[in-house]
């Protein structure tokens, strides 16, 4: 069975950072691109980046590109994204998703990231 | 990067047809995938590619495309069926993925 669980998520104050993880079992990681999506509460989803299965392509929405770097560690089953600089309009649930190229299929039950003073 | 156009909000009766579209040019290009979000849960993948259903989605649940429109149709919904509904597909570069804003369907 698949399963994604992020983790890293909390009250930060506007400008700090944080860092989330999702750690990835039931399926082989290392084969798979993975992706980060958020939603604001209330609000849709909001893609905000991908990486590819060996690191070598990775894609960022204008809204966080120069302020969240998205990593993985193959061997650790795991992704993450490191957010700097954060404001109040990043606060969301943060969705770690699987991606098989035409489709993000399986995703994680998310974690809360609150930026507020 | 591309747009993917919903309507905010569908209703329909209880056991009828209902379809909730998806609009943007990326779609002439690539399928459109369907999820399903009730409130408090993870999107859940329902349909993708030319109208494949993942394991455990049930049949009324289908896709189609025409142009640069795809649609989402429940045939006979269920109580059960009132949610969320975001459509996403690749945007026009093939790197980025792009989502529709959501349409929430009411059951009644």
């Amino acid at each position: 069975e698949v399963q994604l669980v992020e983790s890293g998520g909390g009250l930060v104050k506007p400008g700090g950072s944080l860092r989330l993880s999702c750690a990835a079992s039931g399926f082989t990681f290392s084969s798979y691109s993975m992706n980060w999506v958020r939603q604001a509460p209330g609000k849709g989803l909001e893609w905000v980046s991908s990486i590819s299965s060996g690191s070598s392509y990775i894609y960022y929405a204008d809204s966080v590109k120069g302020r969240f770097t998205i990593s993985r560690d193959n061997a650790k089953n795991s992704l993450y994204l490191q957010m700097n600089s954060l404001r109040a309009e990043d606060t969301a649930v943060y969705y770690c998703a699987r991606d098989r190229e035409i489709v993000v299929d399986y995703w994680g039950q998310g974690t809360l990231v609150t930026v507020s003073s | 990067s591309s747009e993917l156009t919903q309507d905010p909000a569908v209703s329909v009766a209880l056991g009828q047809t209902v379809r909730i579209t998806c609009q943007g040019d990326s779609l002439r290009s690539y399928y459109a995938s369907w999820y399903q979000q009730k409130p408090g849960q993870a999107p859940v993948l329902i349909i993708y590619g030319k109208n494949n259903r993942p394991s455990g989605i049930p049949d009324r649940f289908s896709g189609s495309s025409s142009g640069n429109t795809a649609s989402l149709t429940i045939t006979g919904a269920q109580a059960e069926d009132e949610a969320d509904y975001y459509c996403n597909s690749r945007d026009s570069s093939g790197n980025l993925w792009v989502f529709g804003g959501g349409t929430k369907l009411t059951v009644l």
